[in-house]
């Protein structure tokens, strides 16, 4: 079945790179998605990638996805005590278009 | 422009009250969706419609109905609480062509625990 998986946390200094990794195992999906979820607040629809790009980039945020292993990965750039929140990764299956499936998602911890 | 709005956003119920969680957009946004978030668990579809007058289920649907009478308006109906479903409800839009392609607008949540 559809399952996307996650490490639970990481933990980076400010101003180092982060990159929080996913694999998901349905390769029909069409549209990978970061969100990210401060405290008490809802999720935040960070960056998404269509299935048929390597790479995509905006600012300090770079996502790859190696489609061959159903690999992707978040790279947040100079990490700022402000990136410290929940990230999660989803992946939207090509089932009439509208399903979406997330992961457990990865608690970003950055130290001053 | 308030987005995606969710009303209660605390909730306490007994075990076997109902009860309505409010869900609206403004966005005019035809895919809504409604997901419980639990420790560990990430977030699981409940139900979701593709426009007025379409709903269908995700993959927890007992428990919890749904209609979407308005593009507006979406709202979750909690038939008989349980301690089960003691959880952070989110409802979320989108108007992605062909489906949810862009991602999802996410309200503020609720928290709804069940004694």
């Amino acid at each position: 079945g559809e399952d996307v998986e996650q490490s639970l946390f990481l933990s980076v200094r400010e101003g180092d790179s982060s990159v929080i990794n996913c694999t998901y195992t349905d390769s029909s999906s069409t549209y990978l998605y970061w969100y990210k979820q401060e405290p008490g607040a809802g999720l935040q629809l960070l960056t998404y990638i269509f299935s048929n790009m390597d790479m995509k980039q905006d600012q300090r945020l770079t996502v790859l996805l190696n489609k061959k292993d159903k690999h992707l990965s978040l790279r947040i750039a100079d990490t700022q005590t402000g990136d410290s929140a929940i990230y999660f990764c989803a992946e939207s299956m090509n089932t009439g278009g509208f399903k979406t499936i997330f992961g457990a998602g990865t608690r970003l911890f950055v130290k001053a | 422009n308030a987005g995606v709005t969710q009303t209660p956003k605390f909730q306490v119920l007994k075990t076997g009250q109902s009860m309505t969680l409010q869900c609206a957009q403004d966005m005019n946004h035809e895919y809504m969706s409604w997901y419980r978030q639990d420790p560990g668990m990430g977030l699981r579809l409940i139900h979701y419609s593709v426009g007025a007058g379409i709903t269908d289920q995700g993959e927890v649907p007992n428990g919890y109905n749904v209609s979407r009478s308005t593009t507006e308006d979406f709202p979750l109906r909690l038939l008989s609480a349980a301690p089960s479903q003691t959880s952070v409800y989110f409802c979320a839009s989108s108007s992605g062509t062909g489906g949810v392609g862009y991602g999802y607008t996410f309200g503020s949540g609720t928290r709804l625990t069940v004694v």
